[in-house]
């Protein structure tokens, strides 16, 4: 079974500045997807970034990048020039490829940004 | 932006009573979801449905559950003879044409089972 853990319950980061969230998995699969996904409060959840795990390049978006390192099982997440709209809860998931299609979950991350 | 909207926002119910959660997902999204989130606890899912019929589902999805596209653009979850341990935010989604599409959520519903 796959599992996903985030390690840090809550982060903080002054704006402007950059902060990385970490998440590790567990899984025997070879082929993958990892997401990051954020939740504002009282918001829906927001897909940020998309990893294909036979992409050796790390995906980014905008402010958004991931450093995924497959041997290691680790999808960390950065956030550059952090804005106070970043403050939300940010999930790490992973969906295998083909055949399931569901999410796996981290417990998240709640990121404050201070002004 | 297309959103998966979700309704109620929030559903208080008697233990024991049934109670339907809503969810019109994105028109052309053929694949949907329902997760579940009791608080302080992962993201956990449910079910998914696709071409009118379930096409997995945890060992949380028991007959205590059911999934229903009733006309369309509707997908209901129905959870009959609530119990206390029911009491969640319910997460609908839904993907595009083929699976491993990113998963597209609403907003959720939080069920408050008295």
């Amino acid at each position: 079974a796959q599992t996903v853990t985030q390690s840090q319950p809550e982060m903080s980061v002054q704006e402007a500045e950059t902060v990385t969230l970490s998440c590790t998995y567990d899984t025997s699969e070879s082929d993958y997807y990892l997401f990051w996904y954020k939740q504002p409060p009282s918001r829906q959840m927001i897909l940020v970034i998309r990893q294909e795990a036979y992409k050796q390049q790390n995906a980014t978006e905008n402010r958004f990048s991931v450093n995924f390192q497959k041997a290691a099982k680790s999808f960390s997440l950065k956030i550059s020039d952090s804005q106070l709209g970043d403050a939300a809860m940010y999930f790490c998931a992973f969906q295998p490829q083909g055949g399931s299609e569901k999410l796996v979950f981290g417990k998240g991350t709640k990121l404050t940004v201070n002004p | 932006e297309p959103e998966v909207t979700q309704t109620p926002s929030h559903q208080v119910t008697q233990m024991g009573q049934e109670v339907i959660l809503r969810c019109v997902p994105i028109s052309n999204h053929l694949y949907f979801y329902w997760y579940r989130q009791i608080l302080g606890q992962k993201v956990e899912f449910l079910v998914s449905f696709y071409n009118n019929e379930i096409s997995e589902k945890s060992e949380i999805f028991d007959d205590q559950f059911s999934v229903e596209r009733p006309d369309g653009s509707n997908f209901t979850l129905k959870i009959r003879s609530t119990k206390l341990e029911d009491s969640a935010m319910y997460f609908c989604a839904s993907s595009e044409v083929t699976s491993n599409q990113p998963q597209h959520f609403g907003d959720g519903t939080r069920l408050s089972i008295l």
